[in-house]
Parts: structure tokens; sequence; C-alpha cells
């Protein structure tokens, strides 16, 4: 059973360009999540995403940023006209179930710079 | 405003020395805290779960500690090895969906000879 897939690892935009970041969550796992982590910060949550529904986009940004886990392939994380200021990591997770106890497991993460 | 507030901020030791890391947090409603483990360039790997009644479970050398009174929680490493060096970041959990997590800012620990 492979992990949690992201891809591509690394990621380099020009300001102004559109990044596509991509998760494949564990087989049998319909819960995914995103989180960014800037450099030197903690990891901070972004959106959580059901098959096919948002269920909680509170640490979304209002603009350039979307997500969407369709019914099939990838959840896709999408950032638009890229800033300097968007450049991180982008953790993806999944989990089974839902819950606050639930195991969460993360991918490798990609990491996105803005030339 | 839910917060994981972790010490030190990064840390040096000896192979083979043990060493504990601290973690406070205001989050409610409570439901757990994990530790994870980041190894530089790749994702966090889990390393203890607890809930509000467990005051201490150990993975291997790592063992943790929960004060649910004191908001209070430690990673204690025995016998550290130089694969131990990473980031060690305390996670606690609101109860809802498992979105609703709040990260620390990680400890970094290096393991030297």
């Amino acid at each position: 059973n492979a992990g949690v897939m992201q891809n591509p690892r690394h990621l380099v935009r020009r300001r102004g360009q559109e990044a596509r970041l991509r998760c494949s969550p564990m087989k049998g796992h319909s819960h995914v999540y995103w989180y960014r982590q800037l450099p030197e910060e903690g990891l901070k949550f972004m959106v959580y995403l059901q098959k096919e529904n948002i269920i909680d986009e509170s640490g979304m940004p209002k603009e350039r940023f979307s997500a969407e886990f369709p019914k099939e392939g990838p959840s896709i994380l999408r950032i638009q006209q890229v800033v300097r200021g968007d450049s991180a990591a982008y953790f993806c997770a999944s989990s089974f179930l839902t819950g606050g106890d639930t195991e969460a497991f993360f991918g490798q993460g990609t990491r996105l710079t803005v030339v | 405003k839910n917060q994981v507030e972790q010490s030190p901020q990064s840390l040096i030791i000896l192979e083979g020395k043990n060493c504990t890391l601290q973690c406070n947090y205001t989050v409610s409603p409570f439901s757990n805290l994990r530790w994870y483990k980041q190894d530089t360039g790749r994702g966090p790997v889990s390393l203890t779960i607890m809930t509000f009644s467990e005051n201490t479970k150990s993975n291997g050398r790592y063992t943790a500690t929960l004060d649910a009174d004191t908001k209070q929680s430690s990673l204690h490493i025995t016998a550290s090895q130089l694969s131990d060096s990473a980031s060690y970041i305390c996670v606690v959990s609101a109860t809802g969906t498992a979105s609703k997590l709040t990260f620390g800012t990680g400890t970094r620990l290096q393991v030297t000879l």
C-alpha cells in the first residue's frame, strides 16, 4: 500500500504563472488535507476535502488559491498568478475517517519556488 | 486562539545522550496530542498520539507524556542516535474533524558524534 504521493517534489515557477500541485491519497482514503509550511515556520492548515466536496477551506487564501478532489484522480491544489510569497513547502495528508482522533498520513511535500 | 508552543527551538546533543522536548498548548476543546518527526525535506511521520485520559505513551526510544490539567506535554528520547536528527513537532487536535490540527513550530534536534 503506497503512502500519500505528492508530485512534483519540486516546482519552480516565475511570478504570474500558475502552479498545480497533485496529491494521491493512500488507497481507501477519501479525506484529504492540504497544509503550507513557510521557511522556519510550522505547518498551517489550508483546506480539507472529501471526494468531490470542499469541507473546510478556512485556511485558504481568498484569492488565487483553489483546491479540488475529483471522483477520479488526485487532489489538486492550484495557485494562480504566483507571487514570491507563495514560495513554501505544501504538504498533503489523507485519512480513512474523519474525527479529531483520526490518524492522518502525510506525503513528502511539494517545494514551490517562485522566481 | 488555539496555539502550540515548543521549546527549545533547537537542541544539539551527543550521540547516546537523552533529551526532553517540551510542548505547551492552548487548544480547546482538546481532543488529542500527537508528536511527529519530520526529517529534512520529508513529510511529518507520527510518533505518538495521546488522548485526554492518557498520561504517557512509548514508541521504542520515544516516550511522550501528557498533563491535560496544565496543558503540557513532553517527548523524551533515550539513548539518542544520529538518525534522531530531525524536527519534532507537537500537534494538538481540537474535537471535530481531523482538519482541526494546530501545529507547533517544532524543535530542531541535532545529534552529533
